[in-house]
């Protein structure tokens, strides 16, 4: 059984880009989050979709922004990149909303922002 | 305020070691406490998901403890080995409230040397 799948592994951007990452679950897992983790904030959650919509939200601003697809795979966006984006974006993919299962994660992507 | 804090920060023990890593919450109403793996530079993986009425949990040589009256919580790794070293995070999950959910620690750093 594949696990969850982020691409890219690696990228590097300058100020005021922006930036799309992929996250594909575990097959037949329809709940799928996204965290930013570094090293003084540790995970912070971003938010999470169940299929295909938006079911929770952390408290970040509105450059960060994300969807779901029909098949479950999920893109997350940060426009108009700030230095402190640089992070590990990781995704998780679960059977259920809401985080009130086992939660899968990915390798993650990291950012950094130059 | 939810809360979720770990210590020690950081640790270093011999291989072959016993050491026991500390978690403490204040989120409420509790759902379950999960104890994840973190290798540099990949994703959490699950330890141990330990819900209200679970005091010990184990997993090979990690054992999960769980105090749900003193919002406690221990990871006791036995007989440490060199893959042992990692970031140990703590993540406190509270009841559906429509909002985030998952409340994370910042991690122990864990290096086991030979």
């Amino acid at each position: 059984k594949a696990g969850v799948t982020q691409t890219p592994r690696y990228l590097i951007k300058t100020r005021g880009q922006q930036v799309t990452l992929s996250c594909s679950p575990i097959s037949g897992h329809r709940s799928v989050s996204w965290y930013q983790q570094t090293p003084g904030q540790g995970l912070q959650f971003l938010f999470e979709y169940f299929s295909e919509t938006q079911r929770n939200k952390g408290n970040f601003p509105g450059r960060f922004s994300g969807r779901q697809f029909s098949n479950s795979r999920s893109e997350m966006n940060v426009s108009t990149l700030e230095l402190g984006d640089s992070a590990l974006y990781l995704c998780a993919s679960s059977l259920f909303t809401k985080n009130t299962g086992e939660l899968f994660f990915g390798e993650g992507s990291r950012l950094t922002v130059l | 305020k939810n809360q979720v804090e770990q210590s020690p920060q950081s640790l270093i023990i011999l291989e072959g070691k016993n050491c026991t890593l500390q978690c403490n919450y204040t989120v409420s109403p509790f759902s379950n406490l999960r104890w994840y793996k973190q290798d540099t530079g990949r994703g959490p993986v699950s330890l141990t998901i330990m819900t209200f009425s679970e005091n010990t949990k184990s997993n090979g040589r990690y054992t999960a403890t769980l105090d749900a009256d003193t919002k406690q919580s221990s990871l006791h790794i036995t007989a440490s080995q060199l893959s042992d070293s990692a970031s140990y995070i703590c993540v406190v999950s509270a009841e559906e409230t429509g909002a985030n959910n998952l409340f994370f620690g910042t991690g122990t750093r864990l290096t086991v040397i030979p």
